[in-house]
């Protein structure tokens, strides 16, 4: 499968641990994204490389999230001291920088701070 | 929170009827991309507008961009239960970095046999 793969797939953690995701995109993108998504709402953006450049993250995102993509291929997404708020999908997807650049989705990690 | 805004936020259709579902942004977009989510699924791309006024179709699904380029809609015809799911348009406004999207919160599609 050449899609963009995540994992985990599921994370349940207790409030106030840390959780780190990881995003492998399509190998030949060059634009890496990561969105949060609860119930009833569409994703929401949350920042977003290309290659290892981090180029924006969201105005609304806590300092507690930091997101890196170190080699210009996959990335990580680390939550600290996890809240229940924190809880959500957390979907990343790739594009490429020319031409329709649409997004390719993942599946997803699904955190649940208990 | 979600500026990008969808109207309706649920559709419910009987099979072989047609609807339409609203995106509207307070502010120009330079393109919006329609994607769609089958539940339990991810998103997936649908399509791209880019020119003001522009309609495209993909089978029984046609997309108008608005004139002003602040709105858009998707129009199906003849739904069918494959049509299920949520769909979510995406906008990528004008003064905000290229391939930054701002997704409405997406009209969720039910349809009835």
């Amino acid at each position: 499968d050449t899609g963009v793969s995540q994992d985990p797939r599921h994370k349940i953690t207790k409030r106030g641990q840390n959780v780190t995701f990881r995003c492998d995109p399509i190998s030949e993108h060059n634009r890496l994204y990561w969105y949060r998504q609860t119930l009833g709402q569409g994703p929401e953006f949350l920042t977003y490389f290309q290659n290892e450049a981090q180029l924006e993250k969201s105005r609304l995102l806590s300092d507690r999230f930091s997101a890196e993509r170190p080699k210009g291929s996959f990335s990580t997404l680390e939550i600290q001291r996890t809240e229940q708020g924190d809880s959500a999908m957390y979907l990343c997807a790739s594009s490429l920088v020319t031409g329709r650049y649409e997004q390719y989705f993942g599946p997803g990690t699904r955190l649940t701070v208990t | 929170g979600q500026q990008v805004m969808q109207i309706p936020q649920y559709q419910h259709v009987q099979e072989g009827e047609d609807f339409t579902t609203y995106c509207n942004s307070s502010t120009t977009l330079s393109n919006i991309q329609w994607y769609k989510q089958r539940p339990g699924g991810h998103p997936v791309f649908l399509i791209q507008l880019v020119k003001s006024g522009e309609v495209k179709k993909q089978k029984r699904l046609t997309f108008q961009f608005g004139e002003a380029k602040k709105n858009s809609s998707l129009h199906i015809t003849a739904t069918q239960t494959t049509d299920v799911g949520t769909y979510f348009c995406a906008g990528e406004k004008t003064t905000d970095s290229w391939g930054k999207l701002q997704f409405g919160a997406g009209t969720q599609v039910v349809v009835t046999p």
